[in-house]
């Protein structure tokens, strides 16, 4: 069974530090792997998708890389400011199984003036 | 495009009655939706797998008798929690998986529906 942690489960940083999220997943035989930020009560933005031949993907101030034979993904944020205060998830989307997501725990995110 | 939307947004409602939620996608036919579920400072856990025109499939652990699930158009799912309890207070999230041979089968959500059982 597919398991997808996220470290660390919360952080707070002061604006305009570069900060990095992690994700790792035990089942390496995936299809795609992508972020996505909640913001609190609110549905998910899908920020990054990368698929399993890719290294990594760039948004903007967001760099996600993908490593699927250590079962890892770190989400760079640049320059951070107190908009990107939210919840990031990431999503494993398995071979074969219908497009199926499995999400991690989520890192919640807060950045302060 | 491939906007989703959810209605309500937000529900209230006494135990023992049963609400419905719409998962609808705006501007694209979706063959397939996912209905998921999140606790509160949790991830979300799927649910069950809707199909247009077939029966659903639902995860391990999920009663279908209590989470009916019907998806009888390319762009209208609804979730209908039957005979609701305090337990079943959660917030309800529906994707629809983008059109074959786009964006690598990805899903985009709605924006939720938050339910609280009293």
């Amino acid at each position: 069974k597919q398991e997808v942690t996220q470290i660390p489960a919360a952080l707070s940083v002061p604006e305009g530090e570069n900060l990095v999220l992690n994700c790792s997943f035990t089942d390496s035989a995936i299809y795609n792997l992508q972020w996505f930020r909640q913001d609190p009560g609110k549905g998910l933005t899908s920020l990054l998708l990368i698929q399993s031949s890719q290294r990594e993907q760039t948004s903007g101030r967001l760099n996600a890389s993908l490593d699927k034979s250590s079962g890892r993904s770190t989400l760079y944020i640049a320059a951070s400011q107190p908009g990107d205060s939210a919840t990031y998830l990431c999503a494993v989307r398995r071979f074969g199984t219908a497009s199926k997501l499995t999400f991690g725990t989520g890192t919640r995110l807060q950045v302060t003036l | 495009g491939a906007v989703v939307s959810q209605h309500p947004s937000r529900v209230i409602c006494k135990s023992g009655t049963s609400v419905k939620i719409e998962c609808r996608s705006l501007d694209f036919q979706a063959t397939t939706m996912f209905w998921y579920r999140q606790f509160p400072k949790q991830s979300l856990m799927l649910m069950a797998t809707s199909n247009e025109g077939s029966k659903a499939t639902y995860e391990q652990g999920v009663e279908k008798d209590k989470f009916l699930i019907n998806h009888a158009s390319l762009t209208l799912s609804t979730l209908t929690v039957t005979s609701a309890h305090p337990e079943d207070s959660s917030f309800y999230i529906c994707s629809a998986r983008a059109p074959r041979g786009g964006s690598y089968n990805e899903q985009f959500f709605g924006p939720g529906t938050r339910l609280t059982v009293l």
